[in-house]
């Protein structure tokens, strides 16, 4: 089974930007793997940011956009807000319909 | 209201079983594949299952193949989830998830597997 890799903490300051990645033990990270942001706060369920590398839901913050970058999936968050706090996940989708989350990044606004 | 709402968790013994349901409200359940996600106490997600529309396909993690079994009755707008053989490393919120964009989560339901 595939390996995902995150950055397991980043600290932003409120207003910054940070970029959070995303990595397969397969190799590069690729549009196939379709590749989907989570952000979970304590307490809460999981909610979708982004899924298919780059699409937003409709209550996504503008602030979030997800990419493909050297080789790895990426959630940008551009002028971080205090609320973004949180823990975040990513997901690649495999062959064989059995997709694998990330270890998750602990995001510190400070 | 669109919502999934898990049911069935529960304080289990190991080597026990445990059902657990996802029951849909709010969409066409029976145009979506669905998915069950678990989460141990402060750990992180970890995909569990997965069943086609129309249930003809089942996908199950490795780590759990051979206890699980997932199912659905698209006529109840009801997801399952059947857990057997369970273990202490079993103990987590299980979620249930709408594919294809997982853009509604349940809020889970705790299984607890302790003697």
């Amino acid at each position: 089974q595939a390996v995902v890799t995150q950055e397991p903490s980043l600290t932003v300051s409120p207003g910054g930007t940070v970029t959070l990645t995303c990595g397969s033990s397969t190799g590069a990270v690729t549009s196939g793997h379709y590749p989907y942001w989570f952000q979970q706060k304590p307490g809460q369920a999981p909610r979708t940011l982004i899924y298919d590398t780059g699409n937003k839901h409709s209550w996504t913050p503008a602030r979030f956009s997800g990419s493909l970058l050297g080789g790895k999936a990426a959630l940008t968050l551009s002028g971080a807000q205090p609320e973004d706090e949180a823990d975040y996940y990513c997901l690649l989708s495999y062959s064989g319909a059995r997709p694998v989350f990330g270890g998750g990044t602990k995001l510190t606004v400070l | 209201e669109v919502q999934l709402l898990e049911s069935g968790g529960g304080l289990v013994q190991p080597g026990g079983s445990l059902r657990l349901s996802c029951a849909a409200s709010g969409f066409t359940f029976s145009s979506y594949a669905m998915s069950w996600v678990r989460q141990a106490p402060g750990k992180g997600l970890e995909w569990v299952s997965s069943i086609s529309i129309g249930g003809g396909n089942t996908y199950y993690a490795d780590s759990l193949k051979g206890r699980l079994t997932i199912s659905r009755d698209d006529s109840k707008n009801i997801l399952y989830l059947q857990v057997n053989s369970l273990r202490a490393d079993d103990t987590a919120v299980y979620y249930c998830a709408k594919e294809s964009t997982y853009d509604i989560w349940g809020q889970g339901t705790m299984i607890t597997v302790s003697s």
